[in-house]
Parts: C-alpha cells; structure tokens; sequence
C-alpha cells in the first residue's frame, strides 16, 4: 500500500466550476500535509500546507483535513484555465520526509 | 527570488557510466533533498541532507549517492548508471516552519534534470 494515494485522473471540469481533489494517507504519524501544483515540464510548487483538522482557506483554494479519516482534500473554487495542471499530495512523516502521491491530473475546459 | 538550481537540464548517458547531478539553492537553507519522478509513482525520496556533510537514505538509495561539501550544494552520483534509472531527478531545499506546529518542510524545487541511460 502506497503511504500517499490520490486518484490520478484526468479531473475536467468547466471554467468557474469547482474541482475537489482527494488524497488518502496510511501513516497515522504524519503530522502536516501539502499541496502542490505541477504544471507539465515544470516543477512542482507549493499551494498550501496544513496541520489541523478542519479547513484552510487561500484565496481560491480549500484545503480539507480529516485526521481520524485520514483524509485530505483541495477544492479550487471558480477553476480557471491557469489551473490545469498535476496535484501532488504530501504528507509529512517527521521534519525531512515528506511521503508524496503520485498525482491528479486537473484539466479545466473553457 | 529564491532559487534552487540544477547544473543539467537533460542529459543523456550509457549504461555503467559515472553521473553528477549538481545542484545549488541560495536559500540558506539547512535541508536538501534528491527526489526521482517516474510516471504513476510520483516523487520518491532518494537521500536528503540535513546539515553539510551530513547525508540520510530515503526510500530509493540503492544505486545512488550524495555528497555534500557545502551548505549550498548538494551532489547526487550515480556510481554506475543503469537504464531502470531514466528518470526526471528534482532537487529540492526546505527550511523548517517556526510556527510551533508539527513538523513542516516547506519545499522549493529545483527545474530538474532529465535523464536517459542509454
């Protein structure tokens, strides 16, 4: 069993709708979780992170957590076109190591 | 605007030679990593750097090693390079998130380097 598991994709959605993007974890000990963005042939670049339960906001994104479920979600509010684009879920298992999925896939249909 | 720079962005090698992958940030940063990224696998740890000449496994070293002479720089070598190491290799370096939460590694990426083993 991978640590990290998303679904890989393609996610299309219409321009202006909402993507939600979903990412298990295994490792109960991890403690802090990422969300990057990775365009293609480029390199992935941090979204956002979180620690706690419950719900962080940044602008147009949402990121979700669920310890108990082991659970964390990115919504992207009103998709735009820029937002096409591979997903990259991380957990933290300590202060170096950071255990990643392998992806999602996001295209945004104008 | 900070940055972390890798020395080749692609390159191409025969089997059984030796390979360098460089890799500089000038961020300060204390941590340094060597990630390979293959399709449906995602980003695999190779081995990280937590201070100068100090080097960790991650989860795919065999194969593979590091060198890490000074703070900015990080080496990763492939002693004897194999055709199951076509790959894309990124960098990365972290500094630690002084907000009293749990550990957090916050990563800036270098561009990568592609390469084929031949």
């Amino acid at each position: 069993q991978k640590e990290v598991e998303q679904n890989s994709g393609p996610l299309s959605v219409p321009e202006g709708a909402i993507a939600s993007l979903n990412c298990t974890y295994s490792d109960r000990g991890s403690q802090s979780f990422f969300w990057y963005r990775q365009y293609s042939g480029k390199s992935p670049e941090l979204i956002m992170f979180i620690y706690s339960n419950g719900d962080k906001e940044d602008g147009r994104f949402t990121a979700q957590l669920n310890k108990a479920s082991q659970y964390v979600s990115l919504l992207i509010r009103d998709s735009q076109p820029s937002d096409s684009a591979t997903y990259l879920c991380a957990a933290g298992i300590n202060d170096y190591k950071l255990s990643f999925g392998a992806g999602t896939t996001v295209t945004v249909r104008a | 605007d900070v940055k972390v720079t890798q020395s080749s962005r692609y390159l191409v090698k025969r089997t059984g030679e030796k390979v360098f992958l460089e890799c500089v940030q000038d961020m300060d940063h204390e941590n340094m990593f060597w990630y390979r990224q293959d399709p449906g696998l995602g980003l695999r740890l190779i081995y990280f750097s937590y201070d100068v000449k100090m080097k960790e496994k991650g989860d795919i070293p065999e194969g593979y090693s590091v060198s890490r002479e000074k703070k900015e720089r990080f080496s990763l070598i492939l002693e004897s390079a194999s055709t199951n190491q076509t790959s894309m290799y990124l960098c990365a370096s972290s500094f630690i998130i002084g907000t009293g939460e749990p550990g957090a590694n916050v990563l800036t990426f270098g561009a990568g380097s592609r390469l084929t083993v031949l």
